[in-house]
């Protein structure tokens, strides 16, 4: 079973603009990961926030995570067509101890 | 090559057909998995090993499904009498540490497998 929902399922920008996306999840985490997939390189890791963390950069990446909530965000600031691709968080529990990935939001850049 | 590799990368099964899919991990990882991802869907986990251990094998379907890694490194997971609804793409993924809570795993490409 998934761990949670990914919001919005699909999402088309143009170039150059930002994309947000969003994932809830239900149970208690040790860290949420952000993965991209898309055809040409498979499922890739883009970046890891830790339970005790706020808000993590890399690149043109952001992501948020609130714990209270049980939510986090991907903010891809001026997109490219290249970052055209399906995007999944993925959560530790602290009890599985296992990645459970949520089911995605597909991602839309035209140039 | 220095990622993981998986093979074959796709596979047509007729109903009842046993398969064994493939997966290289990246040198020294002690850490593998198994992932079952269905078209449009996440990928789903399946099974775990710390080097030659299945240490978790909770997410398999079915006694259908069996996942080996004898030596450490290279892993099979096999599906026995295979179903219609086994069609998906399997994902191999590896991990450096033995404390993999904290550690990016590394995909490989999957197999697509495809059952008539």
């Amino acid at each position: 079973s998934q761990q949670g929902e990914e919001d919005p399922q699909a999402l088309s920008i143009q170039e150059g603009e930002n994309a947000t996306m969003n994932c809830s999840y239900k149970t208690s985490i040790n860290n949420l990961q952000w993965y991209r997939q898309n055809s040409g390189r498979g499922l890739v890791h883009l970046i890891l926030i830790r339970s005790n963390e706020r808000e993590k950069h890399s690149g043109r990446l952001r992501v948020t995570l609130d714990t209270s909530k049980k939510s986090s965000s991907l903010l891809i600031t001026a997109s490219r067509a290249a970052d055209t691709a399906s995007y999944f968080c993925a959560t530790w529990d602290n009890q599985g101890g296992k990645l459970i990935f949520g089911q995605g939001t597909e991602l839309s850049v035209k140039p | 090559g220095a990622g993981v590799s998986q093979s074959p990368r796709y596979k047509v099964a007729k109903r009842g057909q046993d398969v064994a899919l493939r997966c290289d991990p990246i040198s020294g990882h002690v850490s593998l998995f198994w992932y079952q991802q269905a078209l449009g869907q996440g990928p789903e986990f399946l099974t775990y090993f710390q080097n030659e251990a299945q240490l978790d094998k909770s997410g398999l379907p079915s006694d259908r499904f069996f996942a080996e890694r004898p030596e450490g490194s290279v892993s099979t997971l096999k599906i026995q009498r295979t179903q219609q609804e086994d069609s998906a793409v399997y994902l191999c993924a590896s991990s450096s540490h033995r404390d993999y809570l904290y550690n990016e795993q590394f995909f490989g490409p999957g197999t697509r497998l495809t059952v008539l």
